[in-house]
């Protein structure tokens, strides 16, 4: 099946940093998105981007989905920017399940 | 809208009791899925269903029985609890085959069962 995998596993940043996580996927995709679930285990929508780039406020996100790979920037994080970032990828065949990777736990530090 | 809805948000189970997840969306939504998260993993998928009346296996299916009469609800079934399956739950859905994201998931606030 598809392999999606995520870097860094873990990320330490001071307040005000900016950061990168990378998505790589193994196969075409129809879909991908990326999901931040909070301390309190909620999963937010954060873009829904199978091509191209997409930006909401300090958060921006671009796939390359001929190269198989997607990165979410965060700019100037915060505090409440703490949690496990997830990307989710299905296969490009129609309404097929979400595969997830293990995730990027972020931790902003004041 | 609700979006996507769970019940119970906890629970406590005894080996080999039985018991149901409750799942609801009121989004009109085709297609639904049930995943467990596990410490330290990503979600992986249970069952899914992209209709009503029509059900499928995910990645690890095995203990839990799912059925869709109502385009609204999917709940899940555990037959005979074991510890293997502590874990928390999430529902899922998305637009219908129609819509131009209809393969945008949307998750429920989850349930996080323990089974001793």
């Amino acid at each position: 099946g598809i392999q999606v995998e995520q870097s860094p596993p873990d990320l330490i940043l001071q307040e005000g940093a900016n950061s990168t996580l990378r998505c790589n996927f193994s196969d075409s995709v129809n879909n991908l998105q990326w999901f931040h679930q909070n301390p309190w285990g909620q999963l937010i929508n954060l873009f829904y981007i199978p091509s191209g780039t997409k930006q909401n406020g300090r958060l921006s996100a671009t796939t390359v989905a001929t190269e198989r790979y997607s990165l979410l920037y965060i700019s100037s994080s915060q505090t409440t920017d703490s949690g496990v970032y997830f990307c989710a990828v299905d296969l490009n065949s129609g309404n097929t399940p979400l595969v997830f990777g293990k995730g990027t736990r972020l931790s902003v530090i004041a | 809208n609700a979006g996507v809805t769970q019940t119970p948000k906890f629970q406590v189970l005894k080996t080999g009791q039985s018991m149901t997840l409750q799942c609801a969306q009121d989004m009109n939504h085709e297609y639904m899925s049930w995943y467990r998260q596990d410490p330290g993993m990503g979600l992986r998928l249970i069952h899914y269903s992209v209709g009503a009346g029509i059900t499928d296996q995910g990645e690890v299916p095995n203990g839990y029985n799912v059925s869709r009469s109502t385009t609204e609800d999917f709940p899940l079934r555990l037959l005979s609890a074991a510890p293997s399956q502590t874990s928390v739950y999430f529902c899922a859905s998305s637009y219908s085959r129609t819509s131009s994201r209809y393969n945008e998931q949307f998750f429920g606030p989850g349930t996080r069962l323990t089974v001793l």
